[in-house]
This record gives structure tokens, C-alpha cells and sequence, in this order.
């Protein structure tokens, strides 16, 4: 079967860094992205990985590593409004996307 | 910017209900999608389009069908509402995939549909 993991839920601090990782077991992989889902609203992209390595975009980072089936999205100097869900997608042999059931995001000042 | 909009934010409906969710989008996609969300679960998808009048079946199509007779418009219909299909319906719209490379979905707000 096809799996994506991710933790449910993270707590972090206002101007701090959080790691959300996403490990997956799909039938073949075409890429990995991930997405930002506020309370009540439209999941909004905000990475897109198809080959080894990190992708840095201003506060926010993406690896990916295919040999392990894992990513991780990097949010460095945290603000209260990066509280949201973070969904991970993994885009599999048939091009359709796999996706994981999110992290939610909790930001304390 | 990229628009996807839906018919409504808030339905409420009765069991045996038709229900009709209506999505379009502005930039010209050639695939369109419908999902549901539920808490402690994954995005999963109900059916999508590649085209204009075809369709194709995702992971739960069961109690659903679709249409689309324009290329910016995709309806989802619920022929007879059941309490089981209470969830977020989400709308998304893409680029048609060529080569290796993945197109980016780009979402709807969302209906929240609550079946009583």
C-alpha cells in the first residue's frame, strides 16, 4: 500500500526553527510537495522537491532524500502567523498524489 | 494570481438530499480535481478531468459523480446525500503534466458540507 507519515501535531516557539518531517512508502515517486493549509482556508503551495537535496525560499526550506523516502520542511525565525497545517504530498508512479494527513503548526509567543 | 473559486463555503443539507458543489477556475487549467478532507486523514481524491467531458475516478468515488461541460467549470454532484458524506470538499485546478514534472494544484476555499 501507499503511506505518508507525518507527525500530528508540533508546538514551537515565536522566532524559533521547526523541523516537520514526512517519510512515505509510495508505488514509485515523481516528486514531493508540500503545502501550507490555514484553519477554514485553501492549501496553499509552498514547495515542490524532485531531486536530492535542500531548497532554501526565504524562511521556509525543503529536503528531500529518495534513497530514504524522507523530506523535511524547515521553518526558521517562526512567526505566529506560520500557524497552520502543513500538508505533505508525494507525487506517485501514476502521477496522482499521495497525501499525508498534516501537522499541524501551534506557535507560542 | 491563480483563482479557484466554489459555489458555496457552507451547505447544509437532509439525507436523500441531490447536492450540487459547483467550482471554477480562471487560469486556463487542463485538469481539474475534487477532494474531501476529513480530520486525522489525507486529502483524498474523488474524481478528476483532463479535459472537458472526461472524468476520471480517484480513490472514492462511490456516491459521487461529476461533470464538466467548460474547461474552467467542474461540478460535483452527490446524488443522494448520505450523513457519511459530511467533510470539506476541495476544489483544485492544474496544468496538464508533461514530461516528468508535476504540475502544481492550486485550491478552492473549500465547502464544508454537513448532511443531516
Amino acid at each position: 500500500g501507499q503511506n505518508i507519515d507525518q507527525p500530528t501535531e508540533m508546538t514551537a516557539t515565536e522566532g524559533a526553527i521547526v523541523q516537520i518531517n514526512c517519510t512515505y512508502q509510495t508505488s514509485g515517486f515523481n516528486g514531493l510537495f508540500w503545502y501550507q493549509q490555514h484553519a477554514g482556508e485553501a492549501p496553499t503551495f509552498l514547495s515542490y522537491n524532485v531531486l536530492d537535496g535542500l531548497e532554501e525560499k526565504g524562511r521556509f526550506s525543503s529536503f528531500l532524500s529518495r534513497s530514504k523516502g524522507y523530506s523535511y520542511l524547515l521553518l526558521k525565525e517562526l512567526q505566529m502567523k506560520d500557524s497552520a497545517s502543513y500538508l505533505c504530498a508525494v507525487v506517485d508512479s501514476n502521477y496522482q498524489l499521495i497525501w499525508g494527513a498534516g501537522t499541524k503548526l501551534i506557535i507560542k509567543p | 494570481d491563480v483563482k479557484v473559486t466554489q459555489s458555496s463555503r457552507y451547505l447544509v443539507k437532509r439525507t436523500g438530499e441531490k447536492v450540487f458543489l459547483e467550482c471554477v477556475q480562471d487560469m486556463d487549467h487542463e485538469n481539474m480535481f475534487w477532494y474531501r478532507q476529513d480530520p486525522g486523514l489525507g486529502l483524498r481524491l474523488i474524481y478528476f478531468s483532463y479535459d472537458v467531458k472526461m472524468k476520471e475516478k480517484g480513490d472514492i468515488p462511490e456516491g459521487y459523480s461529476v461533470s464538466r461541460e467548460k474547461k474552467e467549470r467542474f461540478s460535483l454532484i452527490l446524488e443522494s446525500a448520505s450523513t457519511n458524506q459530511t467533510s470539506m470538499y476541495l476544489c483544485a485546478s492544474s496544468f496538464r503534466t508533461s514530461g516528468s514534472w508535476t504540475e502544481t494544484q492550486y485550491f478552492g476555499p473549500g465547502t464544508r458540507l454537513l448532511v443531516l
